[in-house]
């Protein structure tokens, strides 16, 4: 069965600290991943997302992620936190054949200004 | 492109009652799933529906349910509502909801209490 982990539940920050927050998932066929943001009182968005080919994707607003396929990790990372990414991050894994999209519990970063 | 749109965007309830929630996804957009959003679950894949055909369901209780329209409009229904049922319910909308690069993206939720 898929399942996504996420190591850290709160993360706490001083702005221009770098970030960088865990994700492992369980699947055994090819997967597209993703992490979500969700910002105090706004709905989910798409932050970044890999399908194939560079295991190093880009994001909006500076994120950016790695696939490493031998460790089922796709860690988010930030060099240079500011006070405005403070947030809820979500890491989710979709397996190209199905139909449904597994979250992880989600990570919560506070950025002290 | 219009988002992901939900009505109602808060609803108060008591429990036993019943209630229905609406989504209307991306123009263009044939699948979509619903999510339950609670601070200690996070988020739990309730269902997913595709061309009217529900293709995958999570791990609720019968008393949750849904259907999606010709036109790819979805509506869940809870049923019995209990205290528990207290969440933000998620809509998602995708072009095809499997393969290769199929994106979801979100509505803003709609927020249910259970008194």
């Amino acid at each position: 069965a898929q399942s996504v982990s996420q190591h850290n539940h709160h993360v706490i920050l001083s702005e221009a600290a770098s970030l960088e927050l865990g994700c492992n998932y369980s699947y055994g066929g090819t997967v597209n991943l993703f992490w979500y943001v969700q910002y105090p009182g706004q709905h989910l968005q798409l932050l970044l997302k890999y399908f194939s080919g560079d295991p190093l994707v880009k994001g909006i607003k500076g994120f950016e992620a790695e696939f490493i396929k031998s460790k089922f990790s796709f860690n988010l990372r930030k060099p240079s936190v500011q006070w405005s990414d403070t947030a809820e991050y979500f890491c989710a894994v979709k397996g190209t054949g199905g139909f449904k999209t597994i979250f992880g519990a989600g990570t919560r970063l506070f950025v002290k200004a | 492109k219009a988002g992901v749109t939900q009505t109602p965007r808060y609803l108060i309830k008591t429990r036993g009652q019943q209630v229905t929630l609406s989504c209307s996804p991306i123009s263009g957009h044939r699948s979509v799933s619903w999510y339950q959003q609670t601070p200690g679950q996070g988020l739990q894949f309730l269902f997913e529906y595709f061309s009217e055909t529900q293709r995958n369901k999570g791990n609720f209780p019968g008393r949750f349910s849904g259907r999606q329209f010709s036109n790819s409009r979805s509506e869940m229904n809870v049923s019995t509502l209990e205290l528990g049922d207290s969440a933000l319910y998620l809509c998602a909308s995708s072009s095809r909801g499997e393969g290769r690069g199929d994106t979801q993206y979100f509505g803003p939720g709609t927020r249910l209490t259970v008194l």
